[in-house]
């Protein structure tokens, strides 16, 4: 399965926007970037995904980079809700089952 | 709006003792997937199922059994709890699988082996 890298921790100030960055180097042309989040004693949630193209819904963005080794989440403005630990995954779509591959995310700590 | 409700939310064993964790989801997907979560890591997959009848392995099976008679029901075994099983359980389910695949999480199960 191919990698990802993400910082260890970072911190934001609430209604400040954040930019969580995550390396793939390995990725194929058919990975799909996922992006799941983990509040404090909850299951993972759902983020947002993309392929190529930048990608916007209700809770964050997602910038792939044109050679689509890195992307960015990107929560526009930071609330004390969002700090939690924030996930980049390769979906490879080849398996049959749609495993994810959790490594252990970013900690976002946001600031009041 | 339930999604994926997992019982019990938490539980503590004796070494050697068995008990089942419970999965139930009610958006009738037929991916699901059981996930442990030990302190600071991320999640390993355990088993998942691709529909009623059809179980297979994940990265970490030992010491599991799962099955599924149902397309809501995914229950996790464990036959003779040890120490190394304590851990977080998260179960999810997904409507199709694939690269496009949006897997939905229980609460998580907390389980201590002592």
């Amino acid at each position: 399965d191919a990698k990802t890298t993400q910082p260890n921790s970072m911190e934001s100030n609430e209604e400040e926007p954040v930019h969580l960055p995550c390396n793939h180097s390995t990725i194929s042309g058919t990975d799909y970037i996922h992006w799941y989040r983990q509040l404090p004693s909850q299951g993972p949630e759902y983020v947002i995904h993309g392929l190529t193209s930048n990608v916007n819904n209700r809770m964050a963005s997602l910038a792939i980079a044109e050679d689509r080794k890195s992307s960015t989440l990107i929560l526009h403005r930071a609330t004390l809700r969002d700090a939690a630990v924030y996930y980049c995954i390769l979906n490879a779509g080849g398996t049959s089952y749609g495993k994810l591959t959790f490594g252990q995310g970013t900690i976002l700590t946001v600031h009041p | 709006n339930a999604g994926v409700t997992q019982t019990p939310k938490f539980r503590i064993l004796k070494i050697g003792q068995s008990m089942t964790l419970q999965c139930t989801q009610d958006m009738n997907h037929n991916y699901m997937y059981w996930y442990r979560q030990d302190p600071g890591m991320g999640l390993k997959l355990i088993y998942y199922s691709v529909g009623a009848g059809i179980t297979d392995k994940g990265e970490v099976p030992n010491g599991y059994n799962v099955s599924r008679s149902t397309t809501e029901d995914f229950p996790l075994r464990l036959e003779l709890a040890a120490p190394s099983q304590t851990s977080v359980y998260f179960c999810a389910s997904s409507y199709f699988p694939g690269a496009k695949n949006i897997q939905y999480f229980g609460a998580g199960t907390r389980l201590s082996v002592l």
